[in-house]
């Protein structure tokens, strides 16, 4: 089954610095990648997705970025804010084939610093 | 905007009771998912539900566990005889098509003692 590693596991960034969390996955098939925010207490929240036919997206100060031939995807936070602080999770699924699972990563815990 | 809603926010139980933890997905989704999320770690798949049944399960989602969508709004997962380390967050999803985002609720916490 698949498998996805995320780093680091730990992330602390100035204010206003860029933040990048990298993820690799292990089956080739997987072609929809998520990334959510997790706050204290609260359910994830999906913050942008990328499918495999497309290498970057982009959405404001959010960025993803994926490279099917290595097996890893990207997210790239800008201009960091303190709200940004919040575990981040990476996932990968395969879609559209009826098997539409959603396999997480571990978990990159951003402390954003004022 | 619409979000997935769950009840309880926090469920307490004694080992080998049965618990029923409610979801009300967004009314034009298609797609609706359990997971759990042992606490400090991943989130992980528990099943997937679709066109009223069963699309996958994951191991952990054995004999003990069960989830049917009585009504077309709610959507429920139930655990038969609760074991401690059932205890975990539970997170319902939905989603309106394979290709858009999976929606997550704010989860309920369940305490198995």
């Amino acid at each position: 089954g698949e498998n996805v590693e995320q780093h680091p596991s730990t992330l602390s960034v100035q204010e206003g610095d860029s933040a990048v969390i990298k993820c690799t996955y292990s089956d080739s098939a997987s072609n929809y990648f998520p990334w959510y925010k997790q706050e204290l207490g609260k359910g994830p929240q999906l913050i942008i997705d990328i499918r495999s036919n497309v290498g970057e997206k982009k959405d404001q100060r959010i960025a993803v970025t994926l490279n099917k031939t290595a097996k890893h995807f990207s997210l790239h936070i800008t201009e960091t804010q303190p709200e940004d602080s919040a575990v981040y999770f990476c996932a990968a699924s395969i879609r559209g084939f009826g098997n539409e699972k959603l396999t997480f990563g571990t978990g990159t815990r951003l402390t954003i610093i004022p | 905007e619409p979000e997935v809603t769950q009840t309880p926010s926090h469920q307490v139980t004694q080992m080998g009771q049965e618990v029923i933890l409610r979801c009300v997905p967004i009314s034009n989704h298609l797609y609706f998912y359990w997971y759990r999320q042992i606490l400090g770690q991943k989130v992980e798949f528990l099943v997937s539900f679709y066109n009223n049944e069963i699309s996958e399960k994951s191991e952990i989602f054995d004999d003990q566990f069960s989830v049917e969508r009585p009504d077309g709004s709610n959507f429920t997962l139930k655990i038969r005889s609760t074991k401690l380390e059932d205890s975990a967050m539970y997170f319902c999803a939905s989603s309106v098509s394979s290709w858009t985002g999976d929606l997550f609720g704010q989860g309920t916490r369940l305490t198995v003692v």
